[in-house]
């Protein structure tokens, strides 16, 4: 079956400007995380989604990031205001249910803020 | 010190190597531990898969934990040039918590 699909696979962007990030899960998959992967930092966990319950955000770096997840299944990420230090590899992941059950990954966003 | 420690290399080892990564850990509620391959400009991949403390073996890959120690790690027998790529240690007790990622190249 298809896996974790993400567009678009590279983003150039001006400073300043806003980028939407989409990601389209594995079907039937109720859990989606989001995490920012650079060099160095290894992944770091944005957002979590699981069904209809409230989103755990703690893990967004600031105000200017925000995701939503439309009818339990697409989940878009944005970043208003792009800067420099945001331009790193943006990847989703979905799994069946929990959080703690294994989680599959998309090929990555690649997003490079000038 | 943070949850999950794991050394980013590079380590640069040549083709038929036995090669080991390890990752340690300070939460001593970790029970499931794995360890996702990445290469290069593709998503992570779930290699193997352990729970609790002892050994699991698929084909050339061995998974060891020693909950004692909290340590854990992967071995590589006969290793390949497409063996080359990022492999990140995780683990879970309510959410999984993953390493930076050692980034391992083969050497032909």
């Amino acid at each position: 079956g298809a896996g974790v699909s993400q567009s678009p696979s590279n983003k150039v962007t001006e400073k300043g400007k806003d980028v939407e990030l989409r990601c389209d899960p594995i079907s039937g998959h109720t859990a989606l995380y989001w995490y920012r992967q650079s060099l160095g930092q290894g992944l770091e966990f944005l957002i979590y989604f699981q069904g209809n319950s409230a989103p755990d955000k703690s893990g967004l770096p600031s105000d200017r990031f925000s995701a939503e997840r439309t009818g339990g299944s697409v989940s878009t990420l944005t970043i208003q205001r792009t800067q420099q230090e945001d331009s790193a590899v943006y990847l989703c992941a979905s799994s069946l249910r929990a959080r703690q059950e294994t989680q599959y990954f998309g090929p990555g966003t690649r997003l490079l803020v000038l | 010190q943070k949850e999950v420690e794991q050394d980013p290399g590079p380590l640069s080892v040549p083709e038929g190597a036995i090669v080991s990564l390890n990752c340690t850990y300070s939460n001593s509620a970790f029970q499931y531990f794995m360890w996702y391959r990445q290469y290069s400009r593709k998503g992570p991949e779930l290699l193997m898969y352990t729970y609790s403390s002892g050994n699991k073996e698929d084909g050339r890959f061995t998974a060891q934990v020693d909950k004692s120690s909290k340590y854990i790690s992967l071995f590589i027998r006969d290793s390949q040039p497409s063996d080359s790529a990022t492999y990140l240690c995780a683990m879970r007790d309510d959410k999984i918590i993953f390493g930076k990622g050692t980034r391992l190249h083969i050497l032909p």
